[in-house]
């Protein structure tokens, strides 16, 4: 089957650095996203990788290493604002590169 | 502002009615997804339009339904309400297929 793992609750510290893992299984791969989503509000796009690297934008990175099936979000220099639920999503190539989605990691984030 | 427009906002009705969810998409988008959300809960693909003609579905019950028009907007249609179809329901757009999503502000619905 298709599957998206990622942990359901991260709890980091204002200034700090945290890292929101994602191991996926699906047939195909055509890249991995990000989106953030506070709540009550609309998931926002945050980043894309269809190549194995880091992708760095302004305080978020995301990485991919396609062998082995895992790609993560950095967030730096935390601030109260990144609060929200953060969900990766595998665009794959059985079906029409459709979105896999994982089911979302809570940051919680403290003074 | 995303650029993708739902009305309404919030909808209150009753079990066993029919309810519609109108969407218009980015300028320029030719992809209308939909999704489901409820309380606390992951992201729900129902259904994906492409052009006016159905591309993808999800975890679309057969109560439900949604087309997109000639001007490229999205309805979805939800019927025989259950008390279990209270969710945010969610339209996105996107230029092609899935690499970029831009969501709506979404839907609150509430069955009673």
């Amino acid at each position: 089957g298709q599957s998206l793992e990622q942990p359901s609750e991260v709890t980091a510290v204002e200034g700090a650095i945290v890292q929101i893992n994602c191991t996926y299984q699906t047939s195909g791969f055509y890249g991995l996203s990000w989106y953030q989503q506070h709540d009550g509000g609309a998931p926002t796009f945050l980043s894309y990788n269809a190549l194995d690297g880091l992708e760095e934008t302004g305080r978020f990175s995301s990485f991919l290493s396609r062998s082995d099936s895992y790609g993560y979000l950095l967030l730096q220099e935390l601030q109260m604002k990144d609060s929200a639920s953060y969900f990766c999503a595998v665009r794959e190539g059985s079906s029409n590169y459709q979105l896999i989605w994982g089911a979302g990691t809570k940051l919680i984030i403290k003074p | 502002d995303s650029g993708v427009t739902q009305t309404p906002k919030h909808l209150i009705t009753a079990t066993g009615q029919r309810v519609t969810l109108r969407c218009s998409p980015r300028s320029g988008d030719l992809s209308v997804y939909w999704y489901q959300q409820s309380l606390d809960q992951g992201l729900q693909f129902l259904i994906q339009y492409y052009n006016g003609e159905e591309r993808a579905k999800g975890n679309i019950l057969e109560r439900f339904s949604a087309q997109q028009f000639p001007d490229l907007h999205s309805e979805l249609n939800l019927s025989s309400l259950e008390l279990g179809d209270s969710a945010l329901y969610f339209c996105a757009s996107s230029p092609g297929q899935n690499e970029k999503l831009f969501f709506g502000s979404g839907t609150q619905l509430s069955v009673l």
